[in-house]
Order: C-alpha cells, then structure tokens, then sequence
C-alpha cells in the first residue's frame, strides 16, 4: 500500500524557513517523479513543485521560485520542501503526491504551515 | 497558465440521481484532464485520468467525457458517501493547474 507522511509544519513568521519532509512507503520511490501540492483552508489546490525521479530536474510555480527548493533522498525514500522567505501568502495545508505524467495519482494526508507574526 | 473553470461551485442532489460536474479548459489541453474527490479533513484521491480513465478502485458510477475543451465528470446513481468536494485539474502541460472545486450536498 502506497503511504505518503508528510512532517515539518508549523507556525512561522513572516520572512523566517521552514523544511517540510514526506516519508514514502509502499512503492519504488526512486521510479516515481513526486510533487508539493498545497491548499488554502480547504478551498483552491495549486501546485507548487515537482522533482524528478532521479532528483536531476526540477520545477517550481512562479511565486515560490528562488525561495522555495525541493529535493530527495532517494536511499532514505523521502521528499523534501525547504521553504525560505515565507510570507502570508504561503499560508496553506501541503501535500507531497506521486506524480504520473502531470497528474497526481497519491497523495499524503498533508501537513499545515502557517505564516503569521 | 492553463485556466481551468469548473461549474457549478455547489450541487444538491437527491440519493440516486445523476449528477454533473463541468471544467472548461482556457485552450486545447488534449484529454489531459483529470478529476479527484476530497472528503472533509482527507487529501484529494484521484478519481479519473486521462478525461474518462478509471483510477483503479474508483466505482464505476464515476465517469468522464469531453466535448472541446469542455469536461464533465458524472456520477451516476448518487451515494451518501458522494456528496463531498470535487476538483478537475489539467495536465496537459506546465504548470498544472486545477478548477475551483465544486461542493456537492444531498438535498
């Protein structure tokens, strides 16, 4: 059974990092290109960056780029999202997901990281 | 960016009915359509791919079609257990993007 466990959230202030983990069980996680997706109190979802399966090529949506860097770790199954810059706006619950062409095929339960001072 | 509206926001229906959700596609995105279901406090699962692909699990009252740049998912034969939230999402091309949501409640 795929099982996906994000960890790292919290409350943050306005400026400061925060690091995001997703411990990957259940598949080859080093077959699987793999995603953060976030969403704002239960409303809109929006994608935030992919990573490649070998960790080699990357992808960011425009309002996170140059703060936001997300990586793996192949050998150890987990996906990670360091957040830098952090503003009100990042305010969201995030997902990581298995990426299948571009679509997401599962996902995590999620973890809340709140932007406020 | 791909722009993808979905409507309607909120449904109700009735145990049994059949049910409608739209996304409309802002350009060609070539069946590259997606649909998930949210169940309140749970993650997305992905229901259909593909615009009519059956996600492995998903019941077959689910379906999907296309006209265009026009999707539908349909639920046939509603349950209890379907009225929660629904997303369509492209992924036809970076960066993927998703419809607003529509929230279905039972009347």
């Amino acid at each position: 059974e795929v099982q996906l466990v994000e960890s790292g959230g919290g409350l943050v202030q306005p400026g400061r990092s925060l690091k995001l983990s997703c411990a990957a069980s259940g598949f080859t996680f080093s077959d699987y290109n793999m995603a953060w997706v976030r969403q704002v109190s239960k409303k809109g979802l929006e994608w935030v960056a992919t990573i490649i399966y070998d960790g080699t090529t990357t992808y960011y949506r425009d309002s996170v780029k140059g703060r936001f860097t997300i990586s793996r770790d192949n050998a150890k199954s987990t996906l990670y999202l360091q957040m830098d810059s952090l503003r009100s706006e990042d305010t969201a619950t995030y997902y990581c997901a298995t990426l299948w062409e571009l679509y997401f095929d599962y996902w995590g339960q999620g973890v809340m990281v709140t932007v406020s001072s | 960016d791909i722009q993808m509206t979905q409507s309607p926001a909120s449904l109700s229906a009735s145990l049994g009915e059949t049910v409608t959700i739209e996304c409309l596609a802002s350009e060609d995105i070539y069946s590259n359509l997606a649909w998930y279901q949210q169940k309140p406090g749970k993650s997305p699962q992905l229901l259909i791919y593909d615009a009519s692909s059956l996600q492995d699990g998903v019941p077959s009252r689910f379906s999907g079609s296309e006209s265009g740049t026009q999707y539908s998912l349909e639920i046939n034969s509603l349950q209890s257990e379907d009225a929660v939230t629904y997303f369509c999402q492209q992924h036809h091309d970076y960066p993927p993007t998703f419809g607003g949501g529509t929230k279905l409640e039972l009347k």
